[in-house]
C-alpha cells in the first residue's frame, strides 16, 4: 500500500514551453501533497504544500506564478512549470501524506525535467 | 538559520557489518522525524520514523535513536547488505500544524562486498 506515482518520469522540453507533472496517490487518499525539487547530489527542497480544494502554500523564494499547483482531488495534484528555462531543469518529486496516518509521507518516483 | 544536518557525507562499510548514520537537528520544537533511503534516480523511500515522545524505535534490521538533549538522531542498520547502498536522509517536522518536512543534506552509504 501507500503507492505514489508521478507522470511523466522524464521530460525534455524547449525553453519557453510549459510542462505539467502529475502526482497520484494510487491506493490511499491524501489531503495534503508536497512538491520538492532536488538538484544533483543535493537534498530535497520543499517548494510548496498542496491541500485538496484550496490554494497551495509556497515556500519563500518559490515563484507561485511560475510553478502552478492544482490539487483537484484527494488523489491527484499537478505541478505546471510555466515558461520553463534551463535553470528549471531539476528532479521534481512529490509526496502525499496519508490521511489516516500521523505524518507519514510517501514519495513518488520523481520526474526528471530537462529544459533545452 | 536552523537546519537538519549530518556529521558524515559518506559512509563505507563492509557487507555484514552494522551501519550507523547520524543526524543533528537544531529545532527543539520538531516533533516528528523520519529516515528516508534514496537510490539514484528514484524518489525517497520511507524507512522508519519516530515521534519526539520516544527515544528509540525498531524496525526490520533498522533502529532509530532520538536524543532530544543533544538534538541528535541516528539510524542503525544491522547486517548491512549491498542493497542498502544509497543516500540516506533524515527529515524533521518543524511545523506540527503544517506537516511539512525539512530534509537534511544526506549521507551516502557504500556497502563493500
Amino acid at each position: 500500500g501507500a503507492v505514489v506515482s508521478q507522470h511523466p518520469s522524464r521530460v525534455i522540453c524547449k525553453s519557453g514551453t510549459s510542462v505539467k507533472i502529475e502526482c497520484r496517490s494510487l491506493d490511499f487518499q491524501a489531503t495534503t501533497m508536497f512538491w520538492y525539487r532536488q538538484f544533483p547530489k543535493q537534498s530535497l527542497m520543499l517548494m510548496a504544500t498542496s491541500n485538496e480544494g484550496s490554494k497551495a502554500t509556497y515556500e519563500q523564494g518559490v515563484e507561485k506564478d511560475k510553478f502552478l499547483i492544482n490539487h483537484a482531488s484527494l488523489t491527484l495534484s499537478t505541478l505546471t512549470v510555466t515558461s520553463a528555462h534551463p535553470e528549471d531543469s531539476s528532479f521534481y518529486i512529490c509526496s502525499a501524506r496519508w490521511l489516516a496516518g500521523y505524518n507519514e509521507q510517501f514519495f513518488g518516483p520523481g520526474t526528471r525535467l530537462t529544459v533545452l | 538559520g536552523e537546519s537538519v544536518g549530518l556529521h558524515l557525507p559518506t559512509l563505507s562499510v563492509q557487507e555484514g557489518d552494522n551501519s550507523i548514520i547520524n543526524c543533528a537537528y537544531s529545532n527543539s520544537a520538531s516533533d516528528y522525524f523520519i529516515w528516508y533511503k534514496q537510490e539514484s534516480g528514484k524518489g525517497p523511500q520511507f524507512i522508519i520514523d519516530i515521534r519526539s515522545n520516544m527515544d528509540k524505535r525498531q524496525g526490520q534490521r533498522v533502529t532509530v535513536l532520538l536524543n532530544k538533549t543533544v538534538k541528535h538522531l541516528s539510524l542503525q542498520i544491522a547486517a548491512t547488505q549491498p542493497g542498502d547502498s544509497a543516500v540516506y536522509f533524515c527529515a524533521e517536522n518543524r511545523s506540527p500544524g503544517r506537516r511539512a518536512l525539512t530534509f537534511g543534506s544526506g549521507t551516502r552509504l557504500q556497502v563493500q562486498p
